[in-house]
């Protein structure tokens, strides 16, 4: 199945914002509002930060918010924190329901 | 509160098959849709597939042949196998809850197990 991208890194510093892309297509990320995102810390567990393109479960902090236009989502980090530091991936819903991960970026709060 | 706990069998042989369980504990399996995705050792997320005990599986395209996902729901456990294990399969596998059943789309990957880590080798 087609593959979503992600920058590999980004970066800021405390108390910036921060926007990590995540590019699919019409058969993914542009036709359903179901992408949800994911943090990571090294040898941890996933956590659900960002469901239904701009939903947050209950627990995760109000800085953490996402967005798509047309067949790109976007998760923004306001208020950058160093506990920030970590891996997100981004996920879709498919046309095929089936669902997809991005490759993940690494944010490194400077 | 549910909670997933994997168990694998660490090291598999090459062309032998892989066999991971995660056991679900704190509601009925049958309330929920189940996923496995596994993680390659400093790679990314790859998603496996889901299951639920009233539905077909779902698998990832492209790794359809060689994947087989079934659930228990008098042990409140389900499975995943992988034929002609290979070293490419070397990953921790994670499972994790799909959300709630019925739905018609997957809202999300969550709560997680630990994860297994499985190591295809000689």
């Amino acid at each position: 199945q087609a593959a979503l991208t992600q920058p590999a890194s980004v970066s800021g510093s405390p108390g910036q914002s921060i926007t990590i892309s995540c590019t699919g297509s019409s058969s993914d990320v542009g036709s359903y509002d179901l992408v949800s995102w994911y943090q990571q810390y090294p040898g941890k567990v996933p956590k659900l930060m960002i469901y239904d393109v701009n939903k947050r479960p209950s627990g995760v902090s109000n800085r953490f918010s996402g967005s798509k236009s047309g067949n790109t989502a976007s998760l923004t980090i306001s208020g950058l924190q160093a506990e920030d530091e970590a891996d997100y991936y981004c996920c879709s819903h498919t046309r095929s329901y089936t669902y997809v991960f991005g490759p993940g970026t690494k944010l490194t709060v400077l | 509160q549910v909670q997933l706990q994997e168990s694998g069998p660490g090291l598999v042989k090459p062309s032998e098959t892989l066999s991971v369980t995660c056991t679900v504990s704190g509601d009925s399996i049958s309330n929920y849709y189940w996923t496995w995705i596994r993680q390659p050792p400093g790679k990314g997320l790859e998603w496996i597939g889901y299951v639920h005990y009233r539905q077909s599986a779902i698998y990832n395209p492209s790794l359809r042949s060689r994947f087989t996902m079934s659930i228990d729901t008098s042990r409140n456990q389900f499975f995943l196998k992988v034929t002609s294990a290979a070293a490419a399969d070397t990953a921790i596998y994670y499972c994790a809850s799909g959300g709630p059943y019925p739905v018609a789309y997957l809202p999300w990957f969550d709560p997680w197990g630990q994860g297994t880590l499985v190591t295809v080798s000689s």
